[in-house]
């Protein structure tokens, strides 16, 4: 069964960091580009941040590029957000996705096809 | 950036009626790179709806996607108890993906 559980969410002021973590079992992680989509309170979802199966290249959306991270250790089936910098903005629940990937032709066309439960972060003073 | 603007923002419906969704792209989409998902109160989006038309596994029938170029429909043709949820559309043709602002259904 495959499963994506992400933490490593909690409070934090203003200025802050945190690193989340998203532990991935029931699949070989690294056939696998890896996102990281948040929610704000009440909002919608806005996609965050991609990296490919290797690790060799990332994108970022407009509003957290040259403050977050994202990085994979495929050895430990792990993908991780680092965040830097945090605002009141940046309060949102952040979920990783996994992009979906058929293992016999390679075609990926984009959508997500397992989402993890999400993990909370809350930047406040 | 592509905005996806979805309508109505909410729907009271009752168990058994039908409900139609509607996602309209700020730009056309490319191919059929568009999909559907449903996310319930606490819970990750599930996928529903990819390339479209295409249920994901494990969604029952009920389920349909249709559309082209800015114009997408999800339709629920009955609506059970467990399908009221908020209703996401997002587009994967172009960089950044993104989603529309969701659609409520709730029961009437």
């Amino acid at each position: 069964e495959v499963q994506l559980v992400e933490s490593g969410g909690g409070l934090v002021q203003p200025g802050g960091s945190l690193r989340l973590s998203c532990a991935a079992s029931g699949f070989t992680l690294n056939n696998y580009w890896m996102h990281w989509v948040r929610q704000s309170p009440g909002k919608g979802l806005l996609w965050v941040s991609r990296i490919n199966s290797d690790g060799s290249s990332t994108s970022y959306a407009d509003s957290v590029k040259d403050r977050f991270t994202i990085s994979r250790d495929n050895a430990k089936n792990t993908l991780y957000l680092q965040m830097n910098s945090l605002g009141a903005e940046d309060t949102a629940v952040y979920y990783c996705a996994r992009d979906y990937y058929d293992v016999l032709t390679g075609y990926s066309p984009g959508y997500y096809d397992y989402w993890g439960q999400g993990t909370l972060v809350t930047v406040s003073s | 950036d592509i905005v996806l603007t979805q309508s109505p923002g909410s729907l009271s419906l009752s168990p058994g009626e039908r409900a139609t969704l509607s996602c309209r792209a700020s730009q056309s989409v490319r191919s059929t790179f568009f999909a559907w998902y449903q996310q319930k109160p606490g819970q990750a989006p599930r996928l529903l709806i990819y390339g479209v038309s295409n249920r994901a596994t494990g969604i029952p029938d009920r389920f349909s996607g249709s559309g082209s170029g800015t114009d997408f429909t999800l339709t629920i043709s009955r609506l059970e108890p467990e399908d009221f949820a908020v209703y996401y559309c997002q587009q994967y043709g172009d960089a950044p993906r993104t989603f529309g602002q969701g659609t409520k259904v709730e029961v009437k």
